[in-house]
């Protein structure tokens, strides 16, 4: 049974505090991805990594930082946490594609990380 | 740049059946994704199509139409446990890592 785990379900934190999101995935995959979810805003991507040490910006990178040092585990930084980061984040994983036409590999969620920052 | 709609909020009954739409607009096309979202609970896989037609898997089909920019989701013989949000999502590349672009959701409230 493929699992996405992430470190805790539930966190609070303090403005200004160092937060670390942590990501683990047992299926071998190389793609990996952080997204927060807020309503009304959808499920939006902060960064992501194809390979182990590689990472790209997604569309909200900033605030944010991550670190792939081994390809199962992927971590989310918040340098210094403040009230609107907020948020449901959501880590995934997937294989990295085959090539054909009809090909896809879908993404596998974590069970998600409810951070509150006061 | 892209664009991807959704409605924000259905009902249904139970037994029903519901057609949940999905227009997108991408510079290029690489396939369609559903999702189902549970509240409290991780999005999980539904459905990929990439070329023009309907899927069928069970209860829940899936539609695209490429030139439209469209895709539906539809849900027969419906039950309480559909009730969840429904994500439509569509990749920016066809290359290895397949970065998603996601809608808003779809939140389907099924009622007895």
């Amino acid at each position: 049974d493929v699992k996405v785990t992430q470190s805790s379900r539930y966190l609070v934190k303090r403005t200004g505090e160092k937060v670390f999101l942590e990501c683990v995935q047992d299926m071998d995959h190389e793609n990996m991805f952080w997204y927060r979810q807020d309503p009304g805003l959808g499920l939006r991507l902060i960064y992501f990594s194809y390979d182990v040490k590689m990472k790209e910006k997604g569309d909200i990178p900033e605030g944010y930082s991550v670190s792939r040092e081994k390809k199962e585990r992927f971590s989310l930084i918040l340098e210094s946490a403040s009230t609107n980061q907020t948020s449901m984040y959501l880590c995934a994983s997937s294989q990295r594609l085959a090539g054909a036409l009809s090909s896809y590999n879908e993404q596998f969620f974590g069970p998600g990380t409810r951070l509150t920052v006061l | 740049g892209q664009n991807i709609d959704q409605p924000t909020e259905m009902t249904a009954t139970e037994g029903a059946i519901v057609q949940i739409n999905c227009t997108y607009q991408t510079s290029g096309f690489n396939g369609l994704f559903w999702y189902q979202q549970h509240a409290g609970e991780a999005p999980t896989f539904l459905s990929y199509n990439v070329l023009d037609g309907l899927e069928e898997k069970g209860r829940f089909s899936s539609f695209l139409s490429r030139s439209k920019g469209y895709s539906y989701l539809l849900l027969k013989e419906l039950q309480m446990k559909d009730s969840a949000s429904y994500l439509c999502a569509v990749p920016l590349t066809n290359t290895g890592f397949q970065k998603l672009v996601f809608g808003t959701g779809t939140r389907l409230l099924v009622s007895p």
